[in-house]
């Protein structure tokens, strides 16, 4: 079945400056590959995805891109903010028919010092 | 338009008791998913459900855990006889029916604690 690694586990970085978080997965048919930003107690909420057909989108501050090839994608922050202190989450999936059973990295603890 | 719904939040059980944990989706949506977080992990995916239909159970234990998604009413997430290592934060997701990629919006989590 499909596995994703992510990396690194912890980030720090000083405000205003860039973050990048890299996930790699192992199913070649996965199609859907969606992040999540998660704070403290709180549930996960979708920030980015980006479909197997595509490989670069951006939104504002944040970009995804996507290496088919390679397996891997990746979540870039420009600008960095405290507000972006998080729990990032990747996640894979074989969309099919409505169904996204999503497979997801370990996740990537955002800390940005002010 | 409300969120999807979680019920309860916090709940705290004994070692052997049952726990029912209570998922009501988006309004429209008819596909949900159950995943599990473990503290300082992922999310695991469980089960997948469409109403009154289980699509895929390949992410839940064989024992102890069942779930449902009636025709009128939430889902529900049943554990038997909690162990300590059920304790975790459950969380549901739901989406619409139809399309290729929908995106899935998850509810505020049920967080289990087993003593």
């Amino acid at each position: 079945g499909e596995n994703v690694e992510q990396h690194p586990s912890t980030l720090s970085v000083q405000e205003g400056d860039s973050a990048v978080i890299k996930c790699t997965y192992s199913d070649s048919a996965s199609n859907y590959f969606p992040w999540y930003k998660q704070e403290l107690g709180k549930r996960p909420q979708l920030i980015i995805d980006i479909r197997s057909n595509v490989g670069e989108k951006k939104d504002q501050r944040i970009a995804v891109t996507l290496n088919k090839t390679a397996k891997h994608f990746s979540l870039h922050i420009t600008e960095t903010q405290p507000e972006d202190s998080a729990v990032y989450f990747c996640a894979a999936s074989m969309a099919t028919g409505g169904y996204n059973k999503l497979i997801f990295g370990a996740g990537t603890r955002l800390a940005v010092h002010p | 338009n409300a969120g999807v719904m979680q019920n309860p939040r916090h709940l705290v059980r004994r070692r052997g008791q049952e726990a029912r944990l209570r998922c009501s989706p988006m309004k429209g949506h008819s596909h949900v998913y159950w995943y599990r977080q473990l503290p300082e992990e992922g999310l695991k995916f469980m089960v997948y459900l469409q109403k009154e239909n289980i699509i895929d159970e390949s992410g839940m234990p064989k024992e102890r855990f069942s779930a449902e998604f009636p025709k009128e009413g939430p889902s529900i997430l049943r554990i038997q006889q909690v162990v300590r290592g059920d304790s975790a934060a459950y969380f549901c997701a739901s989406s619409p029916a139809g399309g290729q990629y929908n995106e899935q919006f998850f509810g505020p989590g049920t967080r289990l604690t087993v003593l």
